[in-house]
């Protein structure tokens, strides 16, 4: 079955640096987006992403992140001045709206520990 | 800010035992609800898309109910067995359509004993 790829699994960065998360989609999925959990904490959403373009995003996402779909395959979050409050896992997911619309669900990929010292 | 509550917040059940824990969204606006269970060291699996009040999906041993008007679903564990232990999650997406992001629960940590 496929599924989403993320990657590294862990990024260990210092604050102040830029990293960029990647991930790559199941193919024929439309729909795009990146969710973060502080560990103890929820699952935050932070940006969803259709059409090469942002859709929608969340108070998180300020301008210190940024999403590119580069080619027809990979999709990366980039953080572009760490803090050590962005330490976190972070998941991508993907979605075909074609089944179901916005009724139909995620696919997670298994996420990237951020760790930012 | 969209208020998602799930309770219990943990749960430790005996194996073989039947259990539920809720979901609490709001009531106004509702477009739909996801259910998903989340595994140690594994990502977030789909279970159930709910989108109609009165909605009854089940998938082998769990199933879930929907109740739009008063904002809560239920989600029913019959029989449990060691292999459902998990973190469950409900995530709520509200307007027509055009909010894209799904706004999670907490989760329900389910811990199965045997």
């Amino acid at each position: 079955e496929p599924e989403v790829t993320q990657t590294p699994s862990h990024q260990v960065t210092q604050m102040g640096q830029e990293v960029i998360l990647r991930c790559v989609p199941i193919s024929n999925h439309l729909y795009f987006y990146w969710y973060r959990q502080i560990l103890g904490q929820k699952v935050e959403f932070l940006v969803s992403f259709y059409n090469n373009e942002i859709s929608e995003k969340s108070e998180i996402f300020d301008d210190q992140f940024s999403v590119e779909r580069p080619d027809g395959s990979n999709f990366t979050l980039k953080i572009r001045s760490t803090k050590l409050e962005d330490s976190a896992m972070y998941f991508c997911a993907s979605r075909n709206w074609a089944r179901g619309g916005t009724g139909s669900p995620l696919h997670f990929g298994n996420g990237t520990r951020l760790t930012v010292t | 800010i969209l208020n998602v509550e799930q309770s219990p917040q943990s749960l430790h059940v005996q194996e073989g035992d039947s259990t539920n824990f809720t979901c609490s969204f709001p009531s106004s606006n509702f477009y739909a609800l996801h259910w998903y269970r989340w595994e140690t060291a594994k990502s977030p699996e789909a279970l159930f898309v709910m989108t109609l009040n009165g909605d009854e999906k089940k998938k082998g041993r769990i199933s879930a109910t929907l109740n739009t008007k008063e904002g809560y679903s239920y989600l029913y564990i019959k029989g449990s067995q060691p292999e459902d232990s998990a973190t469950y999650l409900c995530a709520f997406i509200s307007g027509g359509g055009g909010a894209d992001g799904l706004t999670f629960g907490k989760g329900t940590h389910l811990i199965i004993q045997p």
